[in-house]
């Protein structure tokens, strides 16, 4: 089946700095991956639309300044969290469509990445 | 807005009983339904998906889900759970309006030995 990567899996970073996520489709192309967040002991809630070769889509309330998305090729997303604060730390997972199953809305899901900002 | 509930927040239940996990939704229109599950310390597997055909579908581990569109509802069920069941369930819809998936928001099934 379809695999999706992250890495890292786990990053601890001080407030105040960068830190980027990166989110690759192994075995297919992936024209449209999402990037999610997950709160402990809560659902995933989408942060935003990556489409490769374009601007992402950012859901209401998610800064886009902040949350730097950028989609440079049909197998890797990158994530790029900005300033970060203690409040962005949280466990983010990133999920690839693959276009191959035609009008199969299914996403393969990577296995995220804990943020931890100090 | 789509939206979807799930009712039950934390289910426990002992090897050999019997589940369902509840899970509605808000839309009016054509859906696409599916259930993830998340083990500990693992990323999200899709256990099952309905698009079309037999609201009855089957999916991976025994598990099996009826979507009722007059009630919009995509409850899970599996009739033997296992101890190894024990982790987190969500249900998800996609519609083509929103191009997103909604996911509610989850239950965690413990299975008992």
């Amino acid at each position: 089946g379809a695999v999706v990567s992250q890495h890292p899996s786990w990053v601890i970073c001080k407030s105040g700095t960068s830190v980027k996520i990166e989110c690759r489709s192994l075995d297919f192309q992936a024209t449209t991956m999402f990037w999610y967040r997950q709160f402990p002991k809560q659902s995933l809630m989408l942060m935003a639309t990556s489409n490769e070769g374009s601007k992402a889509t950012y859901e209401q309330g998610v800064e886009k300044d902040k949350f730097l998305i950028n989609h440079a090729s049909l197998t890797l997303s990158t994530l790029t969290v900005t300033s970060a604060h203690p409040e962005d730390s949280s466990f983010y997972i990133c999920s690839a469509r693959d276009p191959a199953t035609g009008g199969s809305y299914e996403q393969y899901f990577g296995p995220g990445t804990r943020l931890t900002v100090t | 807005a789509q939206s979807v509930s799930q009712h039950n927040h934390h289910v426990i239940l002992s090897e050999a009983a019997s589940l369902e996990l509840g899970c509605n939704y808000s839309y009016g229109g054509t859906v696409n339904l599916f259930w993830y599950v998340q083990y500990p310390g693992q990323h999200l597997q899709l256990l099952l998906k309905y698009f079309s055909g037999d609201p009855l579908v089957k999916g991976i581990k025994g598990f099996e889900a009826e979507f009722i569109k007059s009630k919009f509802s995509f409850n899970l069920r599996k009739p033997s759970v296992q101890w190894s069941d024990t982790a987190e369930y969500f249900c998800a819809v996609y519609t083509g309006t929103a191009s997103k998936l909604t996911f509610g928001t989850g239950t965690r099934l413990q299975v008992t030995l």
